[in-house]
């Protein structure tokens, strides 16, 4: 079973551009969640999709971010403009049943590096 | 949401059991208490997860309190590939919300 695809890995932009992260969640997976890793902390949702719904967004900063989830499958966030603050790891997580073993889980992404110079 | 407590750190020797300790005494009763790890540069990797009764599977056991106000993680035979951040959670509403974990420092 293929995992939770992120991409780019790593990302270094200058402050006041835009940047976009990528993500393919587990096949079958209808809920999506982006979340926000800063060093030495534990991650922190920023949004959670049911299909292409978002349903919980309310850590998400508004002004300069924002998501979709196009078709309910693969999903953007996206930052603009980017502001020094915003270095951290961006995770993707996807939930759902296993097709093989029928177990509920919850698998996240090696996440995107970002960094604002 | 329920809250749950870790201590910040510990130390392990190879080969040894580590067991890892967290509080939620605000759980209600149908939340599940999982486990995850991060590895530095790496996504939260699941290890396990329970409701009331104690779960082992290939990577640990779970040992839920009968009251389910804290839990414990076992690893029973630590290596140094398990030096990693481990995240207790208790899971509210299909939401995942990570504390600051234990880091776990397994020593040769």
């Amino acid at each position: 079973e293929a995992g939770v695809v992120q991409s780019p890995r790593y990302k270094i932009i200058e402050k006041k551009q835009p940047v976009a992260f990528w993500c393919n969640p587990i096949s079958g997976h209808n809920t999506l969640y982006w979340y926000r890793q800063n060093l030495g902390q534990g991650p922190e949702l920023l949004i959670r999709y049911e299909n292409e719904e978002a349903v919980d967004d309310s850590q998400l900063p508004k002004d300069r971010f924002s998501a979709e989830r196009l078709k309910g499958v693969d999903s953007t966030l996206k930052i603009q403009p980017a502001e020094l603050g915003d270095s951290a790891v961006y995770l993707c997580a996807s939930s759902g049943f296993s097709p093989g073993t029928g177990i509920f889980g919850y698998t996240f992404g090696s996440g995107t590096r970002l960094t604002v110079v | 949401d329920a809250k749950t407590t870790q201590p910040p750190s510990m130390d392990c020797a190879e080969g040894r059991a580590a067991n890892l300790p967290c509080n939620h005494s605000t759980i209600s009763g149908n939340e599940y208490v999982y486990w995850y790890r991060q590895i530095h540069s790496q996504g939260p990797q699941y290890i396990i997860h329970g409701l009331k009764n104690n779960e082992t599977n290939e990577m640990a056991s779970l040992i839920i309190t009968e009251d389910r106000k804290s839990s414990t993680l076992i690893l029973p035979h630590a290596t140094l590939r398990d030096t990693a951040v481990y995240y207790c959670i208790v899971v509210n509403d299909y939401k995942l919300s990570f504390g600051a974990g234990t880091t776990v420092t397994v020593r040769a």
